[in-house]
């Protein structure tokens, strides 16, 4: 059974540059699995951040931004601020219908 | 302004039922598929199920396939979770999702499934 892989933890200081990726135990991670990002801080709603890989939801700031890299999707966020310390989870389409969330990345702004 | 509103939450045994509703209002309800997502006490999202906007067809994870079933009703604008054979590992908050493509664009705000003797 395939698997959606992401970082358990990651830290960054304010100001700095993060990335967070999203991987399969089993393969590549394509613009095909139309990969998107969730934000959520502890006792929140998730908030949409990325879909279809790169699109930004309605009224996300830009310093948030999806791509491809490598074999994986990934989140990066870019002059980050303390605000931004949450829970992250990617999501992966894998076709007829399923979804997969990935374990989800706790940022930390420090 | 897209609003998701669930209900039916709450305490159920083992082996109980129990049914989630989820009110839908500012989209067109039956041009959208809708999920049902859950997060147990302290872990991550997981997504549960899935119907199209016709409600022609459903999708289930393997974890609930078999026990629950999820149903719309288009003239009330209202999607249903049917929870069967409730195990304590079903007990999470469970999210109704508006489906934009492939990804959740809007949340609920959640409703809490405790399953416990």
């Amino acid at each position: 059974q395939t698997v959606v892989t992401q970082e358990p933890s990651f830290s960054v200081s304010p100001g700095g540059t993060v990335t967070l990726t999203c991987g399969l135990t089993s393969g590549s991670v394509s613009t095909t699995h139309y990969p998107s990002w969730y934000q959520q801080t502890p006792g929140q709603t998730p908030r949409t951040l990325i879909y279809d890989t790169n699109t930004r939801s309605s009224g996300v700031p830009d310093r948030f931004s999806g791509s491809i890299l490598g074999n994986k999707a990934a989140l990066t966020i870019t002059g980050a601020q303390a605000d931004d310390e949450s829970d992250y989870y990617c999501v992966l389409y894998m076709g007829s219908g399923f979804s997969v969330f990935g374990g989800g990345t706790k940022l930390t702004v420090l | 302004e897209v609003q998701l509103l669930e209900s039916g939450g709450g305490l159920v045994q083992p082996g109980g039922s129990l049914r989630l509703s989820c009110a839908a209002s500012g989209f067109t309800f039956r041009s959208y598929a809708m999920s049902w997502v859950r997060q147990a006490p302290g872990k991550g999202l997981e997504w549960v199920s899935k119907i199209s906007g016709s409600g022609d067809s459903t999708y289930y994870a393997d974890s609930v396939k078999g026990r629950f079933t999820i149903s719309r009703d288009s003239s009330k604008n209202k999607v249903y979770m049917q929870m069967n054979s409730l195990r304590a590992e079903d007990t999470a908050v469970y999210y109704c999702a508006k489906n934009g493509g492939v990804y959740f664009d809007y949340w609920g705000q959640g409703t809490l499934v405790t399953v416990s003797s």
